[in-house]
């Protein structure tokens, strides 16, 4: 079965720095997409990033960037530069066989001043 | 931001009573979907449209019924509101289905009491 997997359920950023979370999937189809969705405490999901299975080179949005390594299975979301308004839930889901997302649990990040 | 909104923003139900929540989208979009959100499962599925009257199951959609006369409006409706289902809940929506981006409504909470 096809499963997501964040196993980061919080982190601690000091402010500035770059910050990488952790996503691995599991999926015996060719072709997929991954994205990464941010949850701030004022409760809507917000797009951020979307990376191909065929796509060649890894997604950049902005400071947000994939780090998508194919034969580990890993989507890692990055985000450079941090700042205080990062604080927030973030979600990695994936496209299914059946073109629904399967979401993982997802990562509380805290900025720290 | 995509047009979309949820009504009622809140609820407060007892067990044994029927709910219906709407969604309503300004932006034309063909696909419209049903999540909820519970601690430590990030999103689940509940029903999703691929057009006017053509709706089909998702992950979790026992005790709940959808139904989709216009295009811009996506009804879910709890037959019997049970406390299991207490959760928060969004209507998504995209353009196609499968890896076209899924933009999200700002989310009903219900409680069932």
């Amino acid at each position: 079965a096809q499963k997501i997997t964040q196993t980061q359920p919080g982190m601690f950023v000091q402010e500035k720095e770059a910050v990488t979370l952790d996503c691995t999937y599991d999926t015996s189809d060719p072709s997929y997409g991954l994205f990464w969705y941010k949850q701030p405490s004022s409760g809507e999901m917000i797009f951020l990033i979307y990376q191909g299975s065929y796509d060649q080179q890894n997604a950049t949005e902005g400071r947000y960037s994939l780090n998508f390594q194919k034969a580990r299975k890993s989507a890692n979301l990055v985000i450079s530069a941090s700042q205080l308004g990062d604080s927030a839930m973030y979600f990695c889901a994936m496209e299914d066989s059946n073109y629904q997302l399967i979401w993982g649990a997802g990562t509380k990040l805290i900025i720290k001043p | 931001d995509a047009g979309i909104t949820q009504s009622p923003r809140h609820k407060v139900t007892e067990t044994g009573t029927p709910v219906t929540l709407r969604c309503h989208q300004t932006e034309n979009h063909r696909y419209m979907y049903w999540y909820r959100q519970d601690p430590g499962h990030g999103l689940r599925l509940i029903h999703y449209s691929y057009g006017v009257k053509d709706t089909d199951k998702g992950e979790v959609s026992d005790g709940y019924s959808v139904s989709r006369s216009k295009t811009e409006d996506f009804l879910l409706t709890l037959e019997s509101a049970t406390s299991s289902q207490t959760s928060v809940y969004f209507c998504a929506i995209s353009l196609g289905g499968g890896t076209d981006t899924q933009y999200f409504g700002p989310g009903t909470r219900l409680t069932v009491l």
